[in-house]
């Protein structure tokens, strides 16, 4: 069973902040975000695991809380790059491997 | 850049025909994992290799298969083509068996006529 993301799409103003929650139903080992530009392949942002270590670009900041099986991705001082859709992957503690399970996204616009 | 190359591009072909998909990944990793994307099913994982070995198998048809060669490059045959197989599919490297960063290829665009 995939992760629900919230919400489905946002348009922002450059300058402006956005949340981005990806909800699981799931135990989870860790939660992975990527962000897809239109005709373009996913980019790995970041890695949440499992008793607070993260792995990922310096400017971007997210949280995962275990016990609610929940993450967010938090986008501060919005810019034009920014847009595209954002994905949560999710690695289930009981799926006896690292194989992701991503929810249907989250499509971000930045406009001026 | 990712580092990860797919061949073809873009793939057109008939119902009931079969296809290869090819992936090389980036240096030094050793892990290739297929997915499958379309509008309506979104980013689905098929299947995981590690250093030639099946890793992680997830919604992958039994007419879909894999292999990763001594080279590490990995091909995905999609055969008995039906329409509903028209998707983007994407190859992403990994350097571990674990849970690593995944780096995707630029995907193979697949339509089925």
């Amino acid at each position: 069973q995939q992760p629900v993301q919230s919400p489905q799409a946002v348009i922002l103003r450059e300058g402006e902040d956005a949340v981005i929650n990806c909800s699981s139903s799931k135990a989870l080992y860790s939660v992975h975000w990527y962000r897809q530009k239109h005709g373009e392949a996913p980019v790995f942002l970041m890695i949440l695991l499992k008793g607070g270590e993260q792995k990922g670009h310096e400017k971007i900041s997210a949280s995962f809380n275990e016990k609610k099986q929940q993450s967010s991705l938090y986008l501060t001082a919005s810019q034009l790059s920014y847009s595209g859709t954002y994905f949560c992957g999710t690695v289930d503690t009981g799926a006896g491997s690292y194989q992701l399970t991503f929810g249907k996204g989250t499509k971000l616009s930045v406009i001026p | 850049d990712s580092g990860v190359t797919q061949t073809p591009k873009h793939l057109i072909t008939a119902t009931g025909q079969r296809v290869t998909l090819r992936c090389s990944p980036r240096s030094g990793d050793l892990s290739v994992y297929w997915y499958q994307q379309s509008l309506d099913q979104g980013l689905q994982f098929l299947i995981q290799y590690y250093n030639g070995e099946e890793r992680a198998k997830g919604n992958i048809l039994e007419r879909f298969s894999a292999q990763q060669f001594p080279d590490l490059h990995s091909e995905l045959n999609l055969s008995s083509l039906e329409l509903g197989d028209s998707a983007l599919y994407f190859c992403a490297s990994g350097r571990t068996s674990g849970d690593n960063e995944q780096f995707f290829g630029p995907g193979t665009r697949l339509t089925v006529l």
